[in-house]
């Protein structure tokens, strides 16, 4: 069973601080990695998405892919309280599941002004 | 413009009535997948189809069923067979196998 796991939060960080969300993955093999923001009562949206180790930059939001150690996080910079919502981490595994995306049960942040 | 069309965005039913939540997209995407949330929790995959005529049961198809008559449709229908329908479903489609999924906006089921 190909797992994605998240600490459920909730996180809590003051305005203007970076917020870390962080992502593990069982399969070793998994190809793209995507992350979602969802508010409460809406539909998640997609705000990064990582195929390379490494990091990726938009605007104030950086994904870092380290698959040696099957692990992706995300970074918000200059926090903002429309920044609070749960965030979903989704992988793409080699095998199994199809081909389907699976997706970590998210971890709820909170930005306090 | 280019998305997915949930309808409608809330519906009530009652006990032992089937009803069919709506997913159009114009995307000209090949796989269309129907998911489940619950308070608190996180996706679960209920139904997907991967091309036309053919789709396949998730970790939760049981009182659920769905068509793939057309591309752009992928309507999923709630029987009275499943025990605890109140809940978010979500209507994505996806391109392709490594590309990202595109959500609709939503249809939210209350059973009265």
């Amino acid at each position: 069973q190909k797992e994605v796991e998240q600490n459920s939060g909730p996180l809590s960080v003051p305005e203007g601080a970076i917020a870390s969300l962080n992502c593990t993955y069982s399969d070793r093999g998994s190809q793209s990695f995507f992350w979602y923001r969802q508010y409460s009562g809406k539909s998640p949206e997609l705000i990064m998405s990582i195929y390379s180790n490494g990091d990726k930059e938009d605007g104030r939001f950086t994904a870092q892919l380290n698959k040696a150690s099957q692990y992706v996080s995300l970074l918000i910079r200059d926090s903002q309280p429309s920044d609070s919502a749960t965030y979903l981490c989704a992988v793409n595994p080699l095998e199994g599941s199809q081909g389907n995306l699976i997706f970590g049960k998210g971890t709820k942040l909170s930005v306090k002004p | 413009d280019g998305g997915i069309t949930q309808s409608p965005k809330y519906l009530f039913r009652k006990e032992g009535q089937n009803v069919t939540l709506s997913c159009e997209q114009n995307l000209n995407h090949d796989a269309m997948y129907w998911y489940r949330q619950d308070p608190g929790q996180g996706l679960r995959l209920i139904y997907y189809s991967q091309i036309v005529n053919d789709f396949q049961k998730g970790d939760i198809a049981e009182g659920y069923s769905v068509s793939r008559e057309k591309k752009e449709s992928f309507p999923l229908t709630v029987t009275s067979a499943q025990k605890n329908p109140t809940a978010f479903y979500l209507c994505a489609s996806r391109g392709s196998r490594n590309t990202e999924a595109f959500f609709g906006q939503g249809t939210r089921l209350t059973v009265v």
